[in-house]
């Protein structure tokens, strides 16, 4: 059963400090997506990739987010200096998207960030 | 640009109940529609999907949703609900072939009364 998977699943870190995230496509899924969700704002898309070049990252805070995909099986997400308001769940979810075809997101477990 | 409707934040029903989340979107053409569902603690996992032909579309755990599109409506049933179906259910939508992004609903959750 493939899924997406995403660690650390917890993380307690102090503000300036740096965090980074990971997440492990599913073998073969084209399209890598970030997301943050919380209480107030819901679930918003941070970035994504498809064939691992970035297309749209227009929902990261650009001054201290970046996020990169070294490879077809790693994504990362990382934040630098890390603040309090960056407390949330952050999901990765994969799909795949072929011209004409049909598509849908898979949604891995999620990291629950604490900054304190 | 197209977005997603949930009019309803919170819904209690008492198990054994029929259930029935609402979902409007707003785009020109026929999109493609999706429920996820999230329990506490989880990822969001794929409920079911429309993407053409019937408009009545089955899904997991027995649900069912239906696109009316006179009404730009995607709403999603079940005949009766089980204690495990209290969770948060997101709508969305996606249009093929114009970018990849899916744009999700505020989500509704769900409370069942035994």
């Amino acid at each position: 059963d493939a899924r997406v998977t995403q660690t650390p699943r917890h993380k307690v870190t102090e503000m300036g400090q740096e965090v980074t995230m990971r997440c492990q496509p599913i073998l073969g899924h084209n399209t890598v997506f970030w997301y943050r969700q919380t209480m107030m704002q819901g679930l918003e898309l941070l970035a994504y990739f498809r064939n691992r070049a970035p297309l749209d990252d227009s929902g990261m805070p650009k001054d201290r987010f970046s996020a990169e995909m070294p490879d077809a099986t790693l994504a990362t997400l990382k934040i630098q200096p890390s603040e309090p308001r960056d407390s949330a769940v952050y999901f990765c979810a994969s799909g795949l998207v072929l011209s004409g075809s049909n598509y849908e997101q898979y949604f891995g477990p999620g990291t629950r960030l604490t900054v304190t | 640009a197209q977005s997603v409707t949930q009019p309803d934040i919170h819904i209690t029903v008492s198990e054994g109940a029929s259930l029935e989340l609402r979902c409007n979107y707003s785009y020109g053409a026929t999109p493609y529609l999706f429920w996820y569902v999230q329990s506490p603690g989880q990822g969001l996992q794929l409920l079911l999907k429309y993407f053409s032909g019937d408009t009545l579309v089955q899904g997991i755990k027995g649900f069912e949703a239906e696109f009316k599109r006179s009404q730009s409506s995607f709403n999603l049933r079940k005949p009766s609900v089980h204690w495990s179906d209290a969770a948060e259910y997101f709508c969305a939508v996606g249009v093929m072939n114009r970018d990849d992004k899916i744009i999700f609903g505020k989500g509704t959750r769900l409370h069942i009364l035994p």
